[in-house]
């Protein structure tokens, strides 16, 4: 399709709880990127996928967040035992070159509440 | 010091004027620079990328880059208020593999 698919929009989860989300990328995209944004504007970099294998990790907190994008599934970005401070809208982009011009296209995120 | 910084503002513009907006990004090994606009409860859209040093237009949009400045900006003129949105610089980071965003400039048009 021609739109980034995040689910599920919203994911209310208990501090301790797991949380999983998921992301679809364009088809024909190659690269697809995580990012948490928290109090608004806070861009924060979680990782990155070429195909299925780890472009860059190193934004990721490894003790509870782990990422995975396998062939013909949707990526995914999952969180064990969250905190409060895990609350955020969490942003999946997935582009055709990187971080060539073409720039990211952003699904419209997954807003995740840790209560 | 962050990697991408800009003024949050708000940086509130008149209706038909030029608006500037300004980045200072730390990393003299990027190449890639964009403005992604932001509306609220949405997520980030590209508006323009540069990657040489100088001016490039897009309708009322013109990005301008100055490597040994280190810096970006982003002017949009004839403003509307459909132009209030909150305004993303981004910066690609070492090794290309992740483009680094900074905090944001909310920008707000008054009629």
């Amino acid at each position: 399709g021609e739109e980034v698919a995040q689910t599920p929009k919203h994911l209310v989860r208990g501090e301790g709880q797991k949380a999983k989300l998921y992301c679809a990328p364009i088809k024909g995209h190659s690269y697809v990127f995580w990012y948490q944004q928290v109090l608004k504007n806070e861009f924060k970099f979680l990782i990155s996928f070429q195909n299925e294998n780890v472009f860059d990790e190193t934004g990721m907190p490894k003790e509870r967040f782990s990422a995975k994008c396998l062939p013909n599934s949707p990526c995914s970005l999952e969180i064990q035992a969250t905190k409060l401070e895990d609350s955020a809208v969490y942003f999946c982009a997935s582009s055709q070159d990187g971080t060539g011009p073409y720039g990211y296209t952003f699904g419209s995120g997954t807003r995740l509440t840790v209560v | 010091q962050k990697e991408v910084e800009q003024n949050s503002g708000p940086l509130s513009v008149p209706e038909g004027a030029i608006a500037s907006l300004n980045c200072t990004y730390s990393d003299r090994g990027s190449q890639s620079f964009f403005w992604y606009r932001q509306y609220s409860g949405k997520s980030p859209e590209l508006i323009m990328f540069i990657y040489s040093n100088g001016d490039k237009e897009d309708g009322r949009f013109t990005a301008q880059l100055n490597k040994a400045s280190q810096y970006v900006s982003l002017l949009i003129r004839d403003s509307q208020p459909s132009d209030s949105a909150t305004y993303l610089c981004a910066v690609n980071g070492a090794g290309a593999s992740k483009i680094i965003f900074g905090s944001g400039t909310r920008l707000s048009i008054r009629p």
